[in-house]
């Protein structure tokens, strides 16, 4: 049981590029987001998804995409990175969006844009 | 979402309690309060939730006020290791979570 994996765990981008980050989780879990967290900082809502074909913007969606085609994975794509995109990238899942039920974190994808 | 409010910084010695508090004035009747930490360059970990009645594993306590606008996380006997930013969290029914700045927990031998 891996939990909720995140790959890579650092990537380094040029302006322009277009990258994907990846997370899968194999507990079976119908809630899953992405999150930013810059220095000093709490973590951000980008997108998140209650189920596979299923997503919705956060707080801060502008510059991401993601698509949830199966119930592990939800990839969250940078469509044309910017320097203002350099953050660290949590994505979590839980079993439902329900407030009783707590969250698990991946370890995290440190990007830098230059 | 309802908001809490926490101190920035706590500091503890090494194998004493520490009790840290979160008030959430705001809070409506179906929300859940979660403790979240982060210890350095990690995600997030899950510590406990409640929602009316005090809450204990193994991990910490979470104390929650009788009319629930206050709430304290309670690590009985800190360690070097739960030295960390501690995040309240309160929670709807069907919604996201919503970190704000925490508390950083510093932790002296």
């Amino acid at each position: 049981n891996a939990g909720v994996t995140q790959t890579p765990k650092f990537q380094v981008l040029k302006t322009g590029q277009s990258m994907t980050l990846q997370c899968a989780q194999d507990m079976n879990h119908e809630y899953m987001s992405w999150y930013r967290q810059d220095p000093g900082m709490g973590l951000r809502l980008i997108h998140y998804s209650v189920g596979a074909g299923i997503t919705d913007q956060g707080e801060v969606p502008n510059g991401y995409n993601v698509s949830r085609s199966t119930t592990e994975d939800f990839p969250l794509r940078l469509l044309s990175a910017a320097p203002s995109q350099t953050s660290v990238y949590f994505c979590a899942s839980s079993y439902s969006s329900y407030g009783g039920t707590e969250a698990f974190f991946g370890q995290g994808t440190r990007l830098t844009v230059v | 979402d309802a908001k809490t409010t926490q101190p920035n910084s706590m500091e503890s010695n090494e194998e004493e309690p520490v009790h840290l508090p979160c008030n959430h004035s705001t809070i409506s009747g179906t929300d859940y309060i979660h403790w979240y930490r982060q210890l350095p360059s990690q995600g997030p970990e899950y510590v406990i939730h409640g929602l009316t009645s005090n809450v204990n594993n193994r991990m910490a306590s979470l104390a929650i006020a009788e009319d629930r606008k206050s709430s304290t996380l309670i690590l009985h006997r800190a360690t070097l290791r739960d030295a960390a930013v501690y995040y309240c969290i309160l929670r709807a029914g069907y919604s996201t979570l919503t970190f704000g700045k925490g508390t950083m927990l510093l932790v002296s031998p």
